[in-house]
């Protein structure tokens, strides 16, 4: 069963705009990850963020953390064409931390 | 430096038969695990193994087995193949077995006709 829930499940925005995904999950958990997938091959990590952890940055990429609400999200500032892919957050929980339990993922489409 | 390698890229099985992949991790990295990415929807987990030894392992039917060699690459083997086991198997190594980042290769895509 997936444990996260990326929201929305499509996301279309012009390119230089803002693209902001939510991912909540179900259980506590050690850890949060968010990757992204071009056209259905590997996934490429972005960014960890752990429990006790609140905001994370990379470049132009900020993960927040709201282990209160279960709740995730991830923002991709002054989106480029290049970002087209689907991004989906992975947890690794308390009581399984050998695994990673995935949601079904945004589609994000960077209009040029 | 060379990242998570998978093989075959492609493959094309009947019903009924079985397969092997295989996996080689990011040099240094003991940790292997597998996961089935059916188009659509996230990736659900099949296999972990760390050192060798499994140390986790998600609901998949017996058909369903993997194994790990001394030099940490890996191998996915399904027996008697399912139309339904048509997917993406991404391998994803990492350094330790928990809370550290997963890196994946570009998949192997099996099609059970």
């Amino acid at each position: 069963s997936q444990q996260g829930e990326e929201d929305p499940q499509a996301l279309s925005i012009q390119e230089g705009e803002n693209a902001t995904m939510n991912c909540s999950y179900k259980t506590s958990i050690n850890n949060l990850q968010w990757y992204r997938q071009n056209s259905g091959r590997g996934l490429v990590h972005l960014i960890l963020i752990r429990s006790n952890e609140r905001e994370k940055h990379s470049g132009r990429l900020r993960v927040t953390l709201d282990t209160s609400k279960k709740s995730s999200s991830l923002l991709i500032t002054a989106s480029r064409a290049a970002d087209t892919a689907s991004y989906f957050c992975a947890t690794g929980t308390l009581d399984s931390n050998y695994q990673l339990i995935w949601g079904a993922g945004t589609k994000l489409i960077i209009k040029p | 430096d060379a990242g998570v390698t998978q093989s075959p890229t492609h493959l094309i099985k009947t019903r009924g038969q079985h397969v092997t992949l295989r996996c080689s991790p990011i040099s240094g990295h003991k940790s292997v695990s597998w996961y089935q990415q059916v188009l659509g929807q996230g990736p659900q987990f099949i296999f972990q193994y760390y050192e060798k030894e499994e140390r986790g392992r998600g609901n998949f039917p017996d058909r369903f087995s993997a194994r790990q060699f001394p030099n940490y690459s890996s191998e996915l083997n399904v027996n008697a193949l399912l139309l339904g086991d048509s997917a993406l198997y991404l391998c994803a190594s990492s350094f330790a077995s928990q809370g550290t980042e997963a890196f994946f290769g570009q998949g192997t895509r099996l099609t059970v006709v």
